[in-house]
């Protein structure tokens, strides 16, 4: 079946300038979490969505990051008045709910590069 | 502060041979471990993880070891082979939340 997508793969923006970015996990799978790589360093959380529940935003880096997931599924990440440290890889994960199992399947991601 | 370490940021191995992609922890809350390996403009693909309550999961070509009371684990890759080039990360899970957390990976170079 079809994997995590993710769009669009290669954003370059201007620094100030806001950037929406795309997520559409794996059909039926009720977890969803967004994670950013940068240069050099190892994934890091930014939020995590499951089911009809609260999102878990504890690793968004201010305020001008949000997050949002419609009817349970697509999600879209936006960043606000982007700036040079948001340039990264933007990687989305899901993974089924009501299982034992915590494997995270992941999108190819968006590499983001402020200028 | 970094809960999850690959001190080797990368690593060469001759075909046949044995990879040891290690990672240490710090948060004894971590009770679920799990490997991805990730080529690059893909995301992470899933490998093979390992609960707390063993020391030892074998899959194939791969096991991974858990030595709780080091706060360790480590990855043998036996035999390597070229296609197995790629970064590994180490992730944990800490048995009251979902999200993961990663190392820094080990980027691992199979030479012919």
């Amino acid at each position: 079946g079809a994997g995590v997508s993710q769009s669009p793969s290669n954003k370059v923006t201007e620094k100030g300038k806001d950037v929406e970015l795309r997520c559409d996990p794996i059909s039926g799978h009720t977890a969803l979490y967004w994670y950013r790589q940068s240069l050099g360093q190892g994934l890091e959380f930014l939020i995590y969505f499951q089911g009809n529940s609260a999102p878990d935003k504890s690793g968004l880096p201010s305020d001008r990051f949000s997050a949002e997931r419609t009817g349970g599924s697509v999600s879209t990440l936006t960043i606000q008045r982007t700036q040079q440290e948001d340039s990264a890889v933007y990687l989305c994960a899901s993974r089924p709910g009501g299982t034992s199992s915590y494997e995270q399947y992941f999108g190819p991601g968006t590499r983001l590069t402020v200028t | 502060d970094q809960q999850v370490k690959q001190n080797s940021p990368s690593l060469s191995v001759q075909e046949g041979r044995i990879s040891i992609l290690n990672c240490d922890y710090t948060n004894s809350m971590f009770d679920y471990f799990l490997w991805y390996k990730k080529y690059p403009a893909e995301g992470p693909t899933f490998l093979i993880s390992i609960s707390s309550i063993k020391d030892k999961n074998e899959d194939g070509r791969f096991t991974v070891f858990l030595n709780k009371s080091a706060k360790h684990l480590s990855l043998h890759i036996v035999p390597s082979q070229p296609g197995d080039s790629a970064v590994y990360f180490c992730a944990a899970r800490p048995g009251t939340a979902s999200k993961l957390t990663f190392g820094t990976g080990t980027r691992l170079q199979v030479t012919l």
